[in-house]
């Protein structure tokens, strides 16, 4: 268990409105990243942090944004939710130098309706 | 054309077999290489982290790599039912951890 908590771990919203989901650890790590997973695609990077307010951008990065103003939470905020946002959401942290392995949370189950 | 190719599967087996998983990589840069497992509805969980090329062994599991091909491999021994779940192999760069770039998974089935 690599200390990390997502919440929550299921929701539904509708088209338009605005989604922000938690990731929060327990250990201090500078790196956490936030992931979707969509069946054939596997785990894309939305937006990464290298510390508090220093965040960048990944490689699905449109209709999303993050924050980080505290070392052990990091927010994605889908500013307005389209189906296309329906998708699996993991957040990660890096546990030691960079190009130590990733260590996954359990994932928040987005739908969009 | 995707940097990291993995046969989605799904592979199934009988309880004992000996399960090969597979991904093949383009980008030469990539010096780290990761085994994932990730039961339904939870998190990957880290199996195998290997640098460079050469095999690892942790218990059933071997990981190989062989950069020269661009392609890695997972062995399972003895496979039991409780491996039944998706394997999603990973690669970083020598610079740049937030470029690891992660396979789509193979679901792989174990039967009793």
């Amino acid at each position: 268990d690599a200390g990390i908590t997502q919440s929550p771990r299921h929701k539904v919203t509708e088209t338009g409105t605005p989604v922000t989901l938690r990731c929060h650890q327990t250990e201090n790590h500078r790196y956490m990243y936030w992931y979707r997973q969509d069946p054939g695609h596997g785990l894309r990077l939305i937006h990464y942090s290298y510390g508090v307010k220093d965040t960048d951008k990944g490689e699905v990065s449109d209709g999303y944004s993050v924050s980080r103003s505290k070392t052990e939470d990091f927010l994605l905020t889908l500013e307005s939710a389209t189906s296309s946002q329906t998708s699996v959401y993991f957040c990660a942290i890096r546990a030691g130098q960079d190009n130590s392995p990733l260590h996954f949370g359990n994932g928040t189950r987005l739908t969009v309706t | 054309q995707k940097e990291v190719e993995q046969d989605p599967g799904p592979l199934s087996v009988p309880e004992g077999a000996i399960v090969s998983l597979n991904c093949t990589y383009s980008n030469s840069a990539f010096q780290y290489f990761m085994w994932y497992r990730q039961y339904s509805r939870k998190g990957p969980e880290l199996l195998m982290y290997t640098y460079s090329s050469g095999n690892k062994e942790d218990g059933r599991f071997t990981a190989q790599v062989d950069k020269s091909s661009k392609y890695i491999s997972l062995f399972i021994r003895d496979s039991q039912p409780s491996d039944s779940a998706t394997y999603l192999c990973a690669m970083t760069p020598a610079t740049g951890g937030f470029k690891t770039i992660f396979g789509a998974g193979t679901r792989l089935f174990v039967k009793a």
